[in-house]
């Protein structure tokens, strides 16, 4: 079975681009999330989704984060514009459901110049 | 203080060795406990998952809650070189498996 996929793996790109990470959630699963993982902070939740609608955001660090879910299959965090300080390992995970733990893509490793 | 607390480590034994992985955590509100195992450059897998306190045994992997110490552990036996990776543990509150808060993650080195 197929698991969590993000886009891209690697990104670096230069402060002030626009940058946009892609996840596709397993099938059936209808609860998304994303997380930002840093050495100094570890992993942390930014927003999550139950059946495409956002629930929570409280974790989205300021205005230029924006996290879309327009379907079932497909997600996009959005980061513009982006800033060095954006710089760590960007983690997509979804679930069936409240009630099961959360399996996770094997993430977009960002470097903001 | 972080609600989670958990040694980075590293923590290195000898192959065949019992492992024991733990946190700490701050609020009693916590009710689902996770551990998951992270290899370098990959994402976190999920090892094993509990509800309130107890045991849960799968193969190799205890874990186990206290609550009223606000404790778990994570214990590996007959540990091998491939159990060399990062443990991150994981919890919730009521509400399921949602807003998951993470400790920061020990680092385990099995060395054959």
């Amino acid at each position: 079975d197929a698991g969590v996929i993000q886009s891209p793996r690697h990104e670096v790109t230069e402060m002030g681009q626009e940058v946009t990470l892609r996840c596709k959630p397993i099938s059936g699963h209808n609860s998304l999330f994303w997380y930002r993982q840093t050495m100094m902070r570890g992993l942390e939740l930014l927003i999550y989704f139950n059946n495409n609608v956002p629930i929570d955001d409280s974790g989205m660090p300021e205005d230029r984060f924006s996290a879309k879910m327009p379907n079932a299959s497909f997600s996009t965090l959005k980061i513009q514009p982006s800033e060095p300080r954006d710089s760590a390992v960007y983690f997509c995970a979804s679930s069936p459901n409240q009630d099961q733990p959360q399996h996770f893509g094997d993430g977009t490793r960002l470097s903001i110049l | 203080q972080k609600e989670v607390e958990q040694d980075p480590g590293p923590l290195s034994v000898p192959e065949g060795a019992i492992v024991s992985l733990n946190c700490t955590y701050s609020n009693s509100a916590f009710q689902y406990f996770m551990w998951y195992r992270q290899y370098s450059r990959k994402g976190p897998e999920l090892l094993m998952y509990t509800y309130s306190s107890g045991n849960k045994e799968d193969g190799r992997f205890t874990a186990q809650v206290d609550k009223s110490s606000k404790y778990i552990s994570l214990f590996i036996r007959d540990s091998q070189p491939s159990d060399s990776a990062t443990y991150l543990c994981a919890m919730s509150a009521p509400g399921g498996y949602q807003k998951v808060t993470f400790g920061i993650g020990t680092k385990l080195q099995v060395i054959p």
